[in-house]
C-alpha cells in the first residue's frame, strides 16, 4: 500500500517568512495529492491539491510542487501570518471517489508574531 | 464546498456500552465514506472505507466486530463502537467523497468519544 512520509514534524517561523513542508510517497499509482490544514479541535480543511499531470500549483500565498520522478511534493507558504499556525497534513491517493487517502504524520506550524 | 455533518460531536459513556456515530453528506451523494481515528497530536489513522450498499473494508489491525460500519444510503454512514473500553477514547472523524466532487474528500467535524 501507499506510504507517505512528511517532514518536519514541527516548524516555527517568524511572521512574514516562508514555510516549506515536504512529503514523499511510495506508490507510483498515486496521482492526487491534497494538503489539509487542521486547527486544534477542528476538522481538516483542504487548502490546495495537485494532480500528477501538473508540476506546480499556486493559490495566493500557498503553492504546491510535485516531482513525480522522485515521488515527492512540497507545500510552500509565503508571507506567513499568525493565523497560518495549525497542523498541516499532506496526503496521496489515486483518482476515484472510492480510493482511500493516505496521510502524512502532520507538521505543526507555529508562526511567531 | 460540500458539507459533511457528524453526530454527536461529543459523547461520554461507561465502559461496556455501545456508541453510534452518524456521518451525513448534506448536499452531495457520497459514494464512499471513510472513518478515521485521531489521537492527540497525531495523524489521521484510516479505520475503514465504506461504500454504499456493500460491506466496509477495514484497515489492518482494526477489529470489524468492534467497530461496526453501515453505509445504508448515499448520504449516511454509521460507526458503532461496541462494548467500548477506555482505550477506545479518541477523536473519530468521517469523510466523504463522490458525485460531482470527484476527488476531494470532505471531513465531518469529528466526534470526541470518552469512555469512562
Amino acid at each position: 500500500g501507499e506510504n507517505v512520509e512528511q517532514h518536519p514534524s514541527t516548524l516555527s517561523v517568524q511572521e512574514g517568512d516562508s514555510a516549506v513542508i515536504k512529503c514523499t510517497y511510495s506508490d507510483s499509482a498515486s496521482n492526487y495529492f491534497p494538503w489539509y490544514k487542521q486547527e486544534l479541535g477542528k476538522r481538516p480543511q483542504l487548502i490546495i491539491d495537485i494532480r500528477s499531470n501538473v508540476g506546480e500549483k499556486k493559490d495566493q500565498r500557498i503553492a504546491v510542487t510535485l516531482n513525480k520522478t522522485a515521488k515527492h511534493f512540497s507545500l510552500h507558504i509565503t508571507e506567513t501570518q499568525p493565523e497560518d499556525s495549525a497542523v498541516y497534513f499532506c496526503a496521496a491517493s489515486q483518482s476515484g471517489g472510492y480510493q482511500k487517502v493516505t496521510f502524512g504524520i502532520g507538521t505543526k506550524l507555529q508562526v511567531i508574531p | 464546498g460540500a458539507v459533511v455533518s457528524q453526530h454527536p460531536s461529543r459523547v461520554i459513556c461507561k465502559s461496556g456500552t455501545s456508541v453510534k456515530i452518524e456521518c451525513r453528506s448534506l448536499d452531495f451523494q457520497a459514494t464512499t465514506m471513510f472513518w478515521y481515528r485521531q489521537f492527540p497530536k497525531q495523524s489521521l489513522m484510516l479505520m475503514a472505507t465504506s461504500n454504499e450498499g456493500s460491506k466496509a473494508t477495514y484497515e489492518q489491525g482494526v477489529e470489524k466486530d468492534k467497530f461496526l460500519i453501515n453505509h445504508a444510503s448515499l448520504t449516511l454512514s454509521t460507526l458503532t463502537v461496541t462494548s467500548a473500553h477506555p482505550e477506545d477514547s479518541s477523536f473519530y472523524i468521517c469523510s466523504a467523497r463522490g458525485g460531482a466532487v470527484y476527488n476531494e474528500q470532505f471531513f465531518g467535524p469529528g466526534t470526541r468519544l470518552t469512555v469512562l
